[in-house]
This record gives structure tokens, sequence and C-alpha cells, in this order.
């Protein structure tokens, strides 16, 4: 059971490129979330999914975009990086209303 | 705007000493709390989960929550060097139209950094 599993671990772009960060989990839960961690900042929420088929804009949304690609699947995909996009990614899955959320190992994205 | 507020820290205490940390939330309509733990370079881990007033304890571990004073906080007794982390505060902030739509954007506070001296 490997629970929520993001990839790449490890990322360097260049400004203006684009990627697309790939999360999944197999524990069948209902709503995923995307942050991001900067030195100080805490995490703060970019984007969510309450259910399959639904997606919100968290905090900082800007620059971002995310595809709910079935109930296993939620994505993040810069569509043209800028050094502020560097940060540490995290996506989490939480399996019903008000439970507790349980992470990915994390993508560190630096963009130059 | 939804806010959760912690004490950046950092806080020291002594190996054995009584640790507490502290957060503060901004919507009165919140249903679930939770503490992370974040050791450097790796993914939040959850500690403790409480829904209702008063104390939860789990090992060295006790979570309290006050919800007129909107207020949760988080002690850790006999305190130890491994204890040393990151500790992040979580709550499900939640409008009455995100209730009714099912949508519980989980809201951090920046963390409150523990270190645990020998």
């Amino acid at each position: 059971n490997a629970g929520v599993t993001q990839t790449p671990k490890f990322q360097v772009l260049k400004t203006g490129q684009s990627m697309t960060l790939q999360c999944a989990q197999d524990m069948n839960h209902n709503s995923m979330y995307w942050y991001r961690q900067d030195p100080g900042m805490g995490l703060r929420l970019i984007y969510y999914s309450a259910s399959e088929g639904t997606t919100d804009k968290g905090e900082v949304p800007n620059g971002y975009n995310v595809s709910r690609l079935n109930k296993r699947e939620f994505s993040l995909r810069l569509e043209s990086a800028a050094p502020s996009q560097t940060s540490v990614y995290f996506c989490a899955s939480v399996e019903v209303l008000y439970t507790e959320a349980f992470f990915g190992q994390g993508t560190r994205l630096t963009v130059v | 705007q939804k806010e959760v507020e912690q004490n950046s820290g950092p806080l020291s205490v002594p190996e054995g000493a009584i640790a507490s940390l502290n957060c503060t939330y901004s919507d009165r309509g919140s249903q679930s709390f939770f503490w992370y733990r974040q050791y450097s370079g790796k993914s939040p881990e959850l500690i403790m989960s409480i829904y209702s007033n008063g104390d939860k304890e789990d090992g060295r571990f006790t979570a309290q929550l006050n919800k007129a004073s909107q207020y949760v906080s988080l002690l850790i007794r006999d305190s130890q060097p491994s204890d040393s982390a990151t500790y992040l505060c979580a709550v499900n902030m939640i409008s009455a139209s995100e209730r009714n739509s099912g949508n519980t954007p989980l809201v951090f506070g920046k963390g409150t950094r523990l270190s645990v001296i020998a």
C-alpha cells in the first residue's frame, strides 16, 4: 500500500518551461490537495479537489492549473514556470470530510 | 481571509521538559483540528487530531481545543531531542456554502520550530 505517490521527486526547469507534477493515491480517498511550502511560509494551498470532477482554487492559484483525472490522480501543471515558483510541492489526500490529510513525499522544484 | 496563526519560534526546551505549542484560527465554524510534525526535508506526518472541546491524550502528546476562544494547543511531555521538528497546526476552515458543497480546504499555519536541548 503506497499511500500518496508524487512524481518527480526533484526537477529543475528554465524560466518559461512547462511541466506537470503527478500525484496518485491508492487509498480510495475523495479529496485531494496541492500545497507549496516555502521557507517561513508554512503550507499554502494552491488548488484542491473535494471529489472526482471538481476543483477549486486555494490561497495561491495564480500560475497553476490542475486536473482531477479520476478518483486516484490529481495533477498540477505549470504552464510557464517562473523563479517565484521555486518551492517544495506536496500533494495530499483526505478520505472524507473533516478527517486527516495524508501527504506524498514532495517534489522539489527549482526554476532558474 | 481564512487564517491559522502560530508562533514561528524557535521554541527551545530542555530534554524532559514540557513543550507547549499554540494555534489560533479565524473561522468560528471550523470542525476539525490537526497537529502535524515535519522533520527537515520530509513531508508532514499526523501527530494528533481533535474534534471536540477539551483535552485528548495520546502517549506523551496532549491536544487541547477551545472552540469559544478559537484556540488549539499541543503539549509534549518529557520532550526528547527526537521531538525537534516543525509542528504545523491545520484546520478545516469550512463556510456554510462549502459545507453544503462538500468543499473542505485544509488550512495550515506557518508552523512552530521546536528545539529540544539535550
